[in-house]
């Protein structure tokens, strides 16, 4: 089985800092990896995703996210934020033998500082 | 091109009341999922379907029916509602194939007194 970690429930951060959302999962199979964002009153939208291929990548609104095996992690980082990026970020993971379903983190709300 | 959209958006139930949400998409995805979020809790799967006709159980799923009678419906059925099922319920869907995004529809609000 699967499972997903994000290691920091809130993240406060200042207007046109870089941020880090941190994010390790757990799984005895090969798995993709995604990152989706809330806003607030809304459902969920995808970020990015890793499949395969390069180790970091880049999504939307000026984030990415690098795969790191050997630490099992996907830590997901923008080097300066915005007020409209004041959202819940969800990790998830999904094995590739069996991708039918996702598993999603507890999510990490992230609060943009003036 | 509505994608994934989900009735009713906000419902009330009395404890034991019985209730149905209805997710529906129009992109011809085999896949489909309900999922609650609860605070400090993420978004737990409850049910989910690969196909037209076809369910299966996610990790909460007592307390709860499904049914896939049509390829772009899926339906969430609560036969007895309790408190502890206050939540959001967001339905997903997506291609069969795992390159395929996720969407999510908005979200129903449900409050069980």
């Amino acid at each position: 089985a699967q499972s997903v970690t994000q290691l920091d429930s809130q993240v406060p951060v200042f207007e046109e800092a870089p941020v880090e959302l941190r994010c390790n999962y757990s799984s005895s199979v090969s798995v993709y990896l995604f990152w989706y964002v809330q806003y607030p009153n809304q459902g969920l939208q995808l970020l990015l995703k890793y499949l395969s291929g390069s180790t970091l990548v880049k999504g939307i609104n000026g984030f990415e996210a690098e795969f790191n095996k050997s630490q099992t992690s996907f830590h997901l980082r923008k080097p300066s934020v915005h007020i409209s990026d004041t959202a819940e970020y969800f990790c998830a993971v999904s094995a590739r033998n069996r991708d039918d379903k996702i598993i999603f983190g507890k999510g990490t709300r992230l609060h943009i500082l003036p | 091109n509505a994608g994934v959209t989900q009735t009713p958006k906000f419902r009330v139930l009395k404890t034991g009341q019985s209730m149905t949400l209805l997710c529906a998409q129009d992109m011809n995805h085999e896949y489909m999922y309900w999922y609650r979020q609860d605070p400090g809790m993420g978004l737990r799967l409850i049910h989910y379907s690969v196909g037209e006709g076809t369910t299966a159980k996610g990790e909460v799923p007592d307390g709860y029916n499904v049914s896939r009678l049509k390829k772009q419906n899926f339906l969430l059925g609560l036969e007895s509602a309790a408190p502890s099922q206050t939540s959001v319920y967001f339905c997903a869907s997506r291609h069969v194939s795992y390159q395929e995004t996720q969407y999510f529809g908005p979200g129903t609000r449900l409050l069980v007194l």
